[in-house]
């Protein structure tokens, strides 16, 4: 099993530009999640799903958008990226019920200079 | 929204001494979640507890949730240099999961 697959793992963007994650997960799970890591921040929740085509915003979602068309990919999108959205960032999946352990990806290291 | 603060942020620890990370809410929890995240890895699920006092065991570590609910604790017993990482509490209540920033923990041989 893959689990949960980010792509891509490394990306430097200029600011402006925009770009799109991808998590895939293979664990039929419900709920989807995008985070965000910086140093000294911990992790924090841009934006969740809890199914296929909703979503739902998390602790810090400006500046990003959302989708999930399937059931087993969540996209993450950056339209006009900004060196504050320079991070590491983690896709997430669980089970139908929110009080499921999340399982992780690999992260996605993305800097904007 | 929800918050939970979690101390030490850092815990520089001589291998075989014990380490303990607390996690306290102003809100009473459904549930509290503990991950670990290895240097350059993602976070790992560790455990889960719901029970007001409870007290769960994986070999070395020790997990404890708070009689109403508030607080929770990890204990390290004996460390060891596989130990070291950042252990994250992550807090259920009416919302997702709210994470921590995290205990860094440094293992000296």
């Amino acid at each position: 099993n893959a689990g949960v697959t980010q792509t891509p793992k490394f990306r430097v963007l200029k600011t402006g530009q925009s770009m799109t994650l991808l998590c895939a997960q293979d664990m039929n799970h419900e709920y989807m999640y995008w985070y965000r890591q910086d140093p000294g921040m911990g992790l924090r929740l841009i934006h969740y799903s809890v199914g296929e085509g909703t979503t739902a915003k998390g602790e810090v979602p400006d500046g990003y958008n959302v989708s999930r068309l399937k059931k087993q990919n969540f996209l993450l999108g950056l339209e006009s990226a900004a060196p504050s959205q320079t991070s590491v960032y983690f896709c997430a999946s669980s089970q139908g019920t929110r009080s499921q352990p999340q399982h992780f990806g690999d992260g996605t290291r993305l800097s904007i200079l | 929204g929800q918050q939970v603060m979690q101390i030490p942020q850092y815990q520089h620890v001589q291998e075989g001494e014990d380490f303990t990370t607390y996690c306290n809410s102003s809100t009473t929890l459904s549930n509290i979640q503990w991950y670990k995240q290895r240097p350059g890895g993602h976070p790992v699920f560790l455990i889960q507890l719901v029970k007001s006092g409870e007290v769960k065991k994986q070999k070395r570590l020790t997990f404890q949730f708070g009689e109403a609910k508030k607080n929770s604790s990890l204990h390290i017993t004996a460390t060891q240099t596989t130990d070291v990482g950042t252990y994250f509490c992550a807090a259920q209540g009416n919302t997702p999961l709210v994470f921590g920033k995290g205990t860094r923990l440094s293992v000296i041989a």
